[in-house]
């Protein structure tokens, strides 16, 4: 079953603004991980961010965690064509629980160019 | 970053028989998984594949309908059995290294489709 859920489910939006994401889950958690996913292919990796972690940046991302209301955001800043995809939060209950991922619902990005 | 690599990329199959998908891992890895992803949904944990041992299966998924194997630190397979229409999905294997992270790969992922 999903543990996460993200909103919006979809967005559209121009190239050069930014696109912000959210995803909340459950249960207590290790890591929380966002991936993307391109016209149903395979997911790529983006971030990980660690339950004692507030905040991550890899490039044009930002991703912040919430772990008191059990949340997480992904904020994309000056969109591109090539973001257009879909994205999803996957949270990660750590080693005793198997490594196991359960992801959110995902969050349909489109920029226009 | 751990390449990995599927087989088939995507198959269209016929209801009742079987198909196996191959997973190759560049490298060795602790942990194997195996998740679907059904049409407009999100991806759902099938199973843990351990090595040399029957893998560890999620509530709904049983070993009759979804046997899996893994050999070896590097390679696994997933076997989607009797297949009906609902099996239509993309089937998708990842990996975890342990060298203190618990980032995980995903391969690019089998497209299914059973008439």
């Amino acid at each position: 079953s999903q543990q996460g859920e993200e909103d919006p489910q979809a967005l559209s939006i121009q190239e050069g603004e930014n696109a912000t994401m959210n995803c909340s889950y459950k249960t207590s958690i290790n890591n929380l991980q966002w991936y993307r996913q391109n016209s149903g292919r395979g997911l790529v990796h983006l971030i990980l961010i660690r339950s004692n972690e507030r905040e991550k940046h890899s490039g044009r991302l930002r991703v912040t965690l919430d772990t008191s209301k059990k949340s997480s955001s992904l904020l994309i800043t000056a969109s591109r064509a090539a973001d257009t995809a879909s994205y999803f939060c996957a949270t990660d209950a750590g080693k005793a629980a198997g490594n196991k991922l359960t992801f959110g619902g995902g969050t349909r990005v489109l920029v226009k160019p | 970053s751990a390449v990995i690599s599927q087989k088939p990329s995507r198959d269209i199959c016929q209801r009742g028989t079987s198909l196996t998908i191959q997973c190759q891992v560049d490298s060795q890895v602790t942990m194997m998984f195996w998740y679907r992803q059904q049409p407009g949904q999100s991806l759902t944990l099938i199973a843990t594949a351990n090595q040399g041992s029957e893998a560890t299966y999620e509530s709904g998924f049983v070993i009759d309908k979804f046997p899996i194997s893994r050999p070896n630190l590097t390679f696994s397979t997933l076997t989607v059995s009797n297949m009906s229409p609902e099996d239509s999905s993309i089937y998708l294997c990842s990996a975890i290294r342990d060298r203190g992270s618990d980032t995980q790969y995903f391969g690019p992922g089998t497209r299914l489709t059973v008439l």
